[in-house]
């Protein structure tokens, strides 16, 4: 069955410290995938995506993620957190048609 | 403010009465998706519009559950006979076209007791 795994569901970390949020996906064909971010009291929005080309994808807020195809996996990382980027991450694959499979998300805490 | 709106933002009902839960979507986005999504869980596909046509539904949606989209507008889910497992929170997204970015609602949390 396709699905989505996040094995990081809460990580405490302190500012500056690096940030990598693990992402593995099971889905044998063309993949398009994201990271999503709720930030506390907010909506869901999209923080990366990638659909076609150079693995590395940068997003917003100096986040980046990296899609190795031999690991089916989409890690999201930052070299330097801040408390603002306390929040909560979930990963999401398309998986053709209509449907996205998410990810049971990661909290993270960044303390001051 | 044009993102999605959602309509209420919290509901509280008794187990076995009805409920309907609107959605607004980004008006020139004609792609619409409502998931469920509990606590410690990923939003749940639970069905998808394109334009007024429900193209995708869920197996996990039971038939109490129906939504519709007329004129490819705003969307409602109604849940029928509502039970306590049915307490969650109801998100709604809309994007122009798939696969893309989904721009997501503030969600409709519903408390069955």
């Amino acid at each position: 069955a396709q699905s989505v795994s996040q094995h990081n569901h809460h990580v405490i970390l302190s500012e500056a410290a690096s940030l990598e949020l693990g992402c593995n996906y099971s889905y044998g064909g063309t993949v398009n995938l994201f990271w999503y971010v709720q930030y506390p009291g907010q909506h869901l929005q999209l923080l990366l995506k990638y659909f076609s080309g150079d693995p590395l994808v940068k997003g917003i807020k100096g986040f980046e993620a990296e899609f190795i195809k031999s690991k089916f996996s989409f890690n999201l990382r930052k070299p330097s957190v801040q408390w603002s980027d306390t929040a909560e991450y979930f990963c999401a694959v398309w998986v053709g048609t209509y449907k996205y499979i998410f990810g049971t998300g990661t909290r993270l805490k960044v303390l001051a | 403010d044009t993102g999605v709106s959602q309509d209420p933002r919290h509901k509280i009902t008794k187990r076995g009465q009805n409920v309907t839960f609107r959605c607004d979507p980004i008006s020139e986005h004609n792609r619409l998706y409502w998931y469920r999504q509990t606590l410690g869980q990923g939003p749940e596909f639970l069905t998808y519009f394109q334009n007024e046509a429900q193209l995708e539904k869920s197996r996990l949606l039971s038939d109490r559950f129906s939504a519709e989209r007329p004129k490819g507008s705003f969307s409602t889910l109604e849940i029928q006979r509502t039970e306590q497992g049915d307490s969650a929170m109801y998100l709604c997204a809309s994007s122009p076209r798939a696969p893309d970015t989904q721009y997501f609602g503030p969600g409709t949390r519903l408390t069955v007791l």
